[in-house]
């Protein structure tokens, strides 16, 4: 079993639907959490990043972390065709912090206009 | 957010010859890069850890003496691929964090090499 697990899509869905990216993962140390966007053919980027768990929004987007359950998501209010990108999940503990950052696979989301 | 550096976007080379990406941080200084490796439609694999000042500790099955990693400053790290082969061709991506102990990682551009 990997310790994290992301559904790598693909995804496609109309403009201004609400996407859902979930990841879960296995190993319960795991404090921090992190999603990156990557668009084809660039590094990634740090988007959503949550301590624990909780809720943390930041305009159109919504990260939800669940430790009960190991599941953690990202919600994408009014998606728009820029928003079209591969979405990685990402986390680690408080010992290893950014040492041993554990990604998932990475969901593949297409925004159509 | 920090802001990571990386050159050259892409790189293609003969078989046989070393191919050198740079990694930079721009507005802050970074003591501990990473150096990332990732094959199409796949994730991010970590090749090694990059501490200024000191060697690079690589993960299992990686060969150093390949993926020759310097950390000069605290904004500058370097891989060299030495004596790149067609296999090697692949997307490299380095990062780094704030410090902190926070898990936090900011990425480069990436670089594209092709091995021919």
């Amino acid at each position: 079993q990997k310790e994290v697990e992301q559904d790598p899509g693909p995804l496609s869905v109309p403009e201004g639907a609400i996407v859902s990216l979930n990841c879960t993962y296995s190993n319960s140390a795991f404090q921090y959490f992190m999603w990156y966007r990557q668009y084809s053919r660039k590094g990634p980027e740090l988007l959503m990043y949550t301590y624990s768990s909780g809720n943390k929004e930041d305009g159109r987007f919504t990260a939800q972390v669940d430790k009960s359950s190991k599941y953690i998501s990202l919600f994408i209010r009014d998606s728009q065709p820029s928003d079209s990108a591969t979405y990685l999940c990402a986390m680690t503990d408080i010992i290893q912090g950014a040492q041993k950052l554990v990604f998932g696979q990475g969901t593949r989301l297409t925004i159509n206009p | 957010g920090a802001v990571v550096s990386q050159h050259p976007s892409r790189v293609i080379c003969k078989s046989g010859t070393s191919v050198k990406i740079e990694c930079r941080s721009l507005d802050f200084q970074a003591t501990t890069m990473f150096w990332y490796r990732q094959f199409p439609k796949k994730s991010l694999m970590l090749m090694a850890t990059s501490n200024e000042g000191s060697k690079a500790t690589y993960e299992q099955g990686v060969e150093k003496d390949k993926f020759l990693i310097n950390h000069a400053s605290l904004t500058l790290s370097t891989l060299t691929v030495t004596s790149a082969h067609p296999e090697d061709s692949s997307f490299y991506i380095c990062s780094a964090s704030i410090g902190g102990g926070t898990g936090e990682l900011f990425f480069g551009e990436g670089s594209r090499l092709t091995v021919l």
